[in-house]
């Protein structure tokens, strides 16, 4: 069936370094892909977005790259900060008119070593 | 301030006590929607709505029901809750379509 995954259900980085987190996915029609953040005790929050017609789209200290051929896509965050420790999700939509299929991925958990 | 406001946040009810999930909404958002969050599993999505009096099936709609009869609320109604309905629930709300989407804080339900 459709699925859209994490290649690691934790990472930790050093705090400074830069974090990558990789996802994929396996419907061809996904043409909208969402990175999410949520931290304990709270849902999740929008961080960037991407549509199927580009590869890269940067934001913030962060950047998400969408690679259509392997159907994957990655979420890098520049000099991870201690607040930056919360559970990453990638999510992705194919979307009409008339409906909206939506799946997200398991998350990462992602933890800063001080 | 922009909100997705759920209620209960927590709730300990037993299994075929009907039960229901309020959500609220003051953007003025078309599009709303529900997901249950399991470990392991991620955020699955149980019902959403595209506008008011129109809902659709997620991935995991059995045993829910829901209703938009007005733009700003979309319950979650649980007519017989089971214990495999435990879970954490997540509404959302979209403006222009569904994503982004903006997040309640949660609606922890234990069924006993």
């Amino acid at each position: 069936g459709e699925s859209v995954g994490l290649h690691l259900p934790t990472l930790s980085v050093q705090e400074g370094d830069n974090s990558i987190i990789n996802c994929a996915y396996s419907n061809s029609a996904s043409d909208y892909f969402i990175w999410y953040k949520q931290e304990s005790g709270k849902g999740p929050q929008f961080i960037i977005d991407i549509r199927s017609n580009m590869d890269k789209r940067q934001g913030q200290r962060v950047t998400v790259l969408l690679n259509k051929t392997v159907k994957h896509l990655s979420l890098q965050i520049a000099a991870t900060q201690p607040g930056d420790s919360a559970v990453y999700f990638c999510a992705g939509e194919a979307r009409s008119s008339s409906a909206s299929k939506i799946i997200f991925g398991s998350g990462t958990r992602l933890s800063i070593r001080p | 301030e922009a909100q997705v406001t759920q209620n209960p946040r927590y709730l300990i009810t037993v299994t075929g006590k009907k039960l229901t999930v309020t959500c609220s909404q003051n953007m003025n958002h078309e599009y709303m929607s529900w997901y249950r969050q399991d470990p392991g599993l991620g955020l699955r999505q149980i019902y959403y709505s595209m506008n008011v009096e129109v809902t659709d099936k997620g991935d995991v709609p059995e045993g829910y029901k829901v209703s938009r009869k007005e733009k700003r609320n979309f319950p979650l109604i649980l007519e017989s809750p089971s214990p495999n309905q435990t879970s954490l629930y997540f509404c959302a709300s979209g403006n222009k379509g569904s994503q982004p989407q903006h997040f309640g804080d949660g609606t922890r339900l234990s069924i006993l």
